[in-house]
């Protein structure tokens, strides 16, 4: 157990509708991470926050946003959902993004399917 | 921006024997590169990594080994278990402390009893 906990860890929905999936980081972890994995992109950095900022974007669609809230959870939300949005997503979180890369440790991931 | 190869896509060795993984970064600046051992239903789990600085690490059974000239790094894994069948990552940080991993396409290794 890495000690990232996501929730839901299934999740099918309609095309068109909207979803928020929940990341709690480890007990002390400042930075949250969110990715992106499908059979045809890999694993793809979607975003990162840091105690609550936004810190780095990857390859996050305009329809898709995120935040940290003040107890360090983070939400991922999704909207006008496409086919093509299916895939896991995973949080991950780690200590510090200090000056000395850090060690990142992944959540279990939400399937999200559209259907 | 940065990218990483990594080969070969699949990997089927006999237990006992040793299986290496190789990966191709683009950008010199990457300073991190870390492997991540994925099972079915799992997450990515971190198994060892390497900073530029250093161009061999080695834990138990695994090693990884960083040419920085040729921008390659590789992951070693000896006496293979069945437990060792898994997904295998490797990424690589372009910026340092931002974590940023650009991960590799993943390889497959199957541990044949």
């Amino acid at each position: 157990d890495s000690g990232v906990t996501q929730t839901p860890k299934h999740l099918i929905t309609a095309t068109g509708q909207r979803v928020t999936l929940r990341c709690s980081p480890r007990s002390g972890d400042l930075s949250v991470y969110w990715y992106q994995q499908s059979l045809d992109q890999g694993l793809q950095f979607l975003i990162q926050y840091y105690n609550g900022e936004e810190r780095a974007k990857g390859n996050i669609l305009e329809r898709f946003s995120a935040q940290q809230f003040p107890d360090l959870h983070s939400e991922l939300n999704l909207s006008s959902l496409e086919l093509g949005d299916s895939a896991l997503y995973f949080c991950a979180s780690s200590v510090t993004e200090g000056a000395v890369n850090t060690e990142a440790f992944f959540g279990q991931g939400t399937r999200l399917t559209v259907v | 921006g940065e990218n990483v190869e990594q080969h070969p896509s699949t990997l089927s060795v006999q237990e006992g024997d040793s299986a290496v993984i190789k990966c191709t970064y683009s950008d010199s600046a990457s300073n991190y590169f870390p492997w991540y051992k994925q099972e079915l239903g799992k997450g990515p789990q971190l198994i060892i990594d390497i900073r530029s600085n250093v161009g061999e690490k080695k834990d138990q059974r695994i090693a990884v080994t960083l040419n920085k000239t040729a921008k390659h790094f590789s992951l070693h894994i000896t006496e293979t278990q069945p437990e060792d069948s898994a997904v295998y990552f490797c990424a690589a940080s372009i910026r340092p402390g931002a974590q940023k991993l650009v991960f590799g396409q993943g390889t497959r290794l199957t541990i044949n009893p």
